[in-house]
């Protein structure tokens, strides 16, 4: 059964370091997504990216975060410069068509 | 967006016994409702969802669910859990012209042998 692929599993960083969290979809898969879910608490929805470009973003998403699908197969989340508050699973997913979705098995951030 | 609200936050039960976990969303309109599981160290995988047609849903694992229109619900079942289940579940819904999943809080499902 094809999966997302998340990388890495987990990364620790330095407060104020920037940090690049990288997702493979499902090849044939149209829509992306990024959401988080902080220790205890829900799992958050972040941004969707259709057609090489934000559809929705919430309002976690904001400067200091960004998306990028570099080269058609990777789909990537940046956060500029990150604060303690980031630190959570960071889970991406893709759909065919909006409806159905695949979750990667996330990335766990630490920030120190 | 939807507010999604599970009723359990921790279950714990023996295996055989029935499980019964509670989802309620804010507002109606057409949704489309899933339920996903997160084993320990694992990726969030769907159990089952609903769109249209018969309200009672069967997914994998033999859980199913039941959408109640009219009590804004979808509450997830098992008549008889294993040890194997034991796992966070998470109720989730999306208005059908909205691009994104909001999901409950998740309800942690401990089963003793």
């Amino acid at each position: 059964e094809p999966e997302v692929t998340q990388t890495p599993s987990h990364q620790v960083t330095q407060m104020g370091q920037e940090v690049i969290l990288r997702c493979v979809p499902i090849s044939n898969h149209l829509y992306f997504y990024w959401y988080r879910q902080i220790l205890g608490q829900k799992v958050e929805f972040l941004v969707s990216f259709y057609n090489n470009e934000i559809s929705e973003k919430s309002e976690i998403f904001d400067d200091q975060f960004s998306v990028e699908r570099p080269d058609g197969s990777n789909f990537t989340l940046k956060i500029r410069s990150t604060k303690l508050e980031d630190s959570a699973m960071y889970f991406c997913a893709s759909s065919p068509n909006g409806y159905g979705y695949t979750f990667g098995s996330g990335t766990r951030l630490t920030v120190v | 967006a939807q507010s999604v609200s599970q009723h359990n936050h921790h279950v714990i039960l023996s295996e055989a016994a029935s499980l019964e976990l509670g989802c309620n969303y804010s507002y109606g309109g057409t949704v489309n409702l899933f339920w996903y599981v997160q084993y320990p160290g694992q990726h969030l995988q769907l159990l089952l969802k609903y769109f249209s047609g018969d309200p009672l849903v069967k997914g994998i694992k033999g859980f199913e669910a039941e959408f109640i229109k009219s009590k804004f619900s979808f509450n997830l079942r098992k008549p008889s859990v294993q040890w194997s289940d034991t796992a966070e579940y998470f109720c989730a819904v999306k208005d059908s012209n909205d691009y994104k999943l909001s999901f409950g809080a998740g309800t942690t499902v401990t089963v003793r042998a």
